[in-house]
């Protein structure tokens, strides 16, 4: 079974819908990230969360709220979608007493906003 | 500000080639230096990572990256390339809490 899983995988919706992104990790990690990967800008960081306490904005959180439910569990929450979020978005996870801090991605969802 | 540039947007090599994909940054001290691989509908894969020591680092699957603290960069190189290597590679750059990613170079092998 994967480390780092997001539901659902692929998800089509409407302007002002209300949308939940899932990540669940079996790493045991601490932190957990949320991206979106946008054609030539890369994967921008949109929260995080170092532990369940313990929620940032990242570079683009306008739009987004997130929710960290336990320390293997951080969703993503567009409260009212727009086109312009239509995007691929990614979970992420890194280990607290890591040398590196690298992070673990999971597989995407791809998120289409009509 | 920290910031990340990788100017090749594209590039296309034979297989058996070499292989080099380039990585500029921007950062205030010594960075946490990656590079990461996404295969077509993958996630994000750690190829290889570096902070400080010898400044050439080896990877997984045949990668290496040199950092030259003069040029602020972070060259991927690879001396043969095999299809499968066909994909996109992110540099990214940061202190080690939170990274950021360049844009990306979309890497295609022909036969």
């Amino acid at each position: 079974d994967a480390d780092v899983t997001q539901t659902p995988r692929n998800r089509i919706t409407k302007t002002g819908k209300r949308i939940m992104l899932e990540c669940s990790q079996t790493k045991g990690h601490d932190r957990m990230y949320w991206y979106r990967q946008d054609p030539g800008l890369g994967l921008r960081l949109i929260y995080y969360s170092f532990d369940v306490k313990d929620i940032n904005k990242g570079e683009i959180s306008d739009g987004y709220s997130v929710s960290r439910q336990a320390q293997a569990k951080f969703s993503l929450s567009l409260e009212s979608a727009i086109p312009n979020q239509t995007a691929l978005y990614f979970c992420a996870t890194s280990d607290l007493g890591g040398t590196y801090n690298e992070q673990f991605f999971g597989p995407g969802t791809r998120l289409t906003v009509l | 500000a920290q910031s990340v540039t990788q100017p090749d947007i594209h590039i296309t090599v034979s297989e058996g080639a070499s292989l080099e994909l380039r990585c500029n940054y921007s950062y205030g001290a010594t960075p946490y230096l990656f590079w990461y691989v996404q295969s077509p509908g993958q996630g994000l894969q750690l190829l290889l990572k570096y902070f400080s020591g010898d400044t050439l680092v080896q990877g997984i699957k045949g990668f290496e990256a040199e950092f030259k603290r003069s040029q602020s960069s972070f060259n991927l190189r690879k001396p043969s390339v095999h299809w499968s290597d066909a994909a996109e590679y992110f540099c990214a750059v940061g202190p080690r809490d939170k990274v950021i990613f360049g844009p990306g170079t979309s890497l295609s092998v022909i036969p």
